[in-house]
C-alpha cells in the first residue's frame, strides 16, 4: 500500500514568487490536512479538506490556499512568497474521523530566497 | 483553544534505559484523543502510540507505554530498552472529538517537541 506522498521534496524560490505544493494520499483516504512546520514556531495547522471540502483553516494569512480533487489529491498555494515562509511543509492523509491516525508524507522543504 | 506543552526541548538515555518524555495539554473538552508522533531525520511523522481520553487503561504498544492523567491533563511517553533507532524529535499531539463531530476537521494540535538522544 502506498504511503502519503508529497511533491517536489524540495524547492528553491524568490520572494514574492508563488508556488505549489501537492500531496496524494492513501488510497482510499479522503481527508487531507497540511501543516507548517518552522524551527521557531513548530508544527501549526493550515487547513484540512475532505471530500473536496475546506473542513478547517488555521491562522494563516490569505495567501495560503488548497484545494483538493475528487480523487482525494491536494495542492497547497502560496503566493507572494516571504522569506518567514521557508518551512518544511507536511501533508498528512487519513479517514478523516477523530479517532484514526494521521499518516504523513515526508514533506516539501521550501527556501525562499 | 487547545493548547500542547512540552517541556523538555532535548532528553538523553543510555542505550537499553528507560526514559520518560512529558507533555501537558490544556483544554475545557473532556472527549479527545492523544498521540505521540516520532520524526526521525528522515522527517516523517511516524504515529508511536494513541490514548483515547475515555479510556482509564494507558496505552501500550511494545516498548512504548504512557502515563495518561487526565484531571491533570498530563500524557507522558514511556520509552522502555530504548534502542539506537529511537533517536528522533517526539511530539505530542491532541486532537478534539467535538471538533471531528460538528464538521470543524480532525486537525493535531502539537507540542513544541523533545528531541530524544540515545547513546551507546
Amino acid at each position: 500500500k502506498a504511503g502519503v506522498t508529497q511533491t517536489p521534496r524540495y524547492l528553491i524560490k524568490t520572494r514574492g514568487q508563488q508556488v505549489t505544493l501537492s500531496c496524494s494520499p492513501i488510497s482510499g483516504h479522503r481527508s487531507v490536512s497540511w501543516y507548517q512546520q518552522t524551527p521557531g514556531q513548530g508544527l501549526q495547522f493550515l487547513f484540512e479538506y475532505f471530500s473536496e471540502t475546506q473542513r478547517n483553516k488555521g491562522n494563516f494569512p490569505g495567501r495560503f490556499s488548497g484545494r483538493q480533487f475528487s480523487n482525494s489529491r491536494s495542492e497547497m498555494n502560496v503566493s507572494t512568497l516571504e522569506l518567514g515562509d521557508s518551512a518544511l511543509y507536511l501533508c498528512a492523509s487519513s479517514w478523516g474521523t477523530a479517532n484514526t491516525e494521521a499518516f504523513f508524507g515526508q514533506g516539501t522543504r521550501l527556501t525562499v530566497v | 483553544a487547545q493548547t500542547v506543552t512540552q517541556s523538555q526541548p532535548e532528553m538523553s538515555v543510555q542505550e537499553a534505559e528507560t526514559v520518560t518524555l512529558s507533555c501537558t495539554y490544556d483544554t475545557s473538552e473532556s472527549d479527545y484523543y492523544l498521540f505521540w508522533y516520532k520524526q526521525p531525520p528522515s522527517r516523517q511523522m511516524i504515529l508511536v502510540i494513541r490514548q483515547e481520553a475515555y479510556k482509564q487503561q494507558n496505552a501500550t504498544e511494545n516498548r512504548f507505554s504512557v502515563n495518561f492523567q487526565k484531571a491533570a491533563k498530563s500524557f507522558s511517553l514511556k520509552i522502555s530498552d530504548s534502542q539506537l533507532g529511537d533517536a528522533a524529535m517526539y511530539f505530542c499531539a491532541y486532537r478534539s472529538v467535538r471538533e471531528v463531530l460538528t464538521g470543524g476537521g480532525n486537525k493535531l494540535t502539537f507540542g513544541t517537541g523533545t528531541q530524544l538522544k540515545v547513546e551507546l
